[in-house]
């Protein structure tokens, strides 16, 4: 069955540094997702994207993060320079359509393995 | 804005007992409501999903979900519980056409399963 995979699993990095979060969509998926999960918290919405360009981010997502897909099969988050409060679970997820659009099954968003990032 | 509520954080059960697990949401329109399970150090798996129609939903791994309009709930349930069902479920939402917030996720806060031999 096709899988979303993320890499690295565990990104250990310094205040202040970039990092670039790798993900994988299921190949014939069109709709891409970021999400975040702090430690103890909700899973939250970033940004979703399509058609190389931003559908809808959260005001979490502000100028400090990016979102490219630089060749046809990589979807990338990068964070140009991380706080401590950017320490979470990131998720990335696909979707055959854009989720709630049509109502049917192709709107499901299919979920990676997450990478943990610890900034310290 | 939409919103899901899980009341129970944590919840534990014996092995072979059934189980019930809450969610309510907000919202104004058709919601399309989904249940993910995140197993420890895992990313999260789809159990079920409603979009319309039938309003008793069947999943894997033997969980089923209803969704009742009137009381704005999700339910998800199992009739016997297995040791490797224990985890940590999260309720989400999505919103439909003619919303102003398509391919957003809102998640609930998640419960926390444990399961007694």
């Amino acid at each position: 069955e096709p899988e979303v995979t993320q890499t690295p699993s565990h990104q250990v990095t310094q205040m202040g540094q970039e990092v670039i979060l790798r993900c994988v969509p299921i190949s014939n998926h069109l709709y891409f997702y970021w999400y975040r999960q702090i430690l103890g918290q909700k899973v939250e919405f970033l940004v979703s994207f399509y058609n190389n360009e931003i559908s809808e981010k959260s005001e979490i997502f502000d100028d400090q993060f990016s979102v490219e897909r630089p060749d046809g099969s990589n979807f990338t988050l990068k964070i140009r320079s991380t706080k401590l409060e950017d320490s979470a679970m990131y998720f990335c997820a696909s979707s055959e359509a854009l989720a709630g659009w049509t109502g049917s099954s192709t709107d499901t968003q299919y979920f990676g393995p997450g990478t943990r990032l610890t900034v310290l | 804005a939409q919103s899901v509520t899980q009341p129970d954080i944590h919840i534990t059960v014996s092995e072979g007992a059934s189980l019930e697990l809450r969610c309510n949401y907000s919202y104004g329109a058709t919601p399309y409501l989904f249940w993910y399970v995140q197993s420890p150090g895992q990313g999260l798996q789809l159990l079920l999903k409603y979009f319309s129609g039938d309003t008793l939903v069947q999943g894997i791994k033997g969980f089923e979900a209803e969704f009742k309009r009137s009381q704005s709930s999700f339910n998800l349930r199992k009739p016997s519980v297995h040791w490797s069902d224990a985890a940590e479920y999260f309720c989400a939402v999505v919103t439909n056409a003619g919303g102003t917030s398509y391919g957003k996720l809102t998640f609930g806060q998640g419960t926390i399963l444990t399961v007694h031999p």
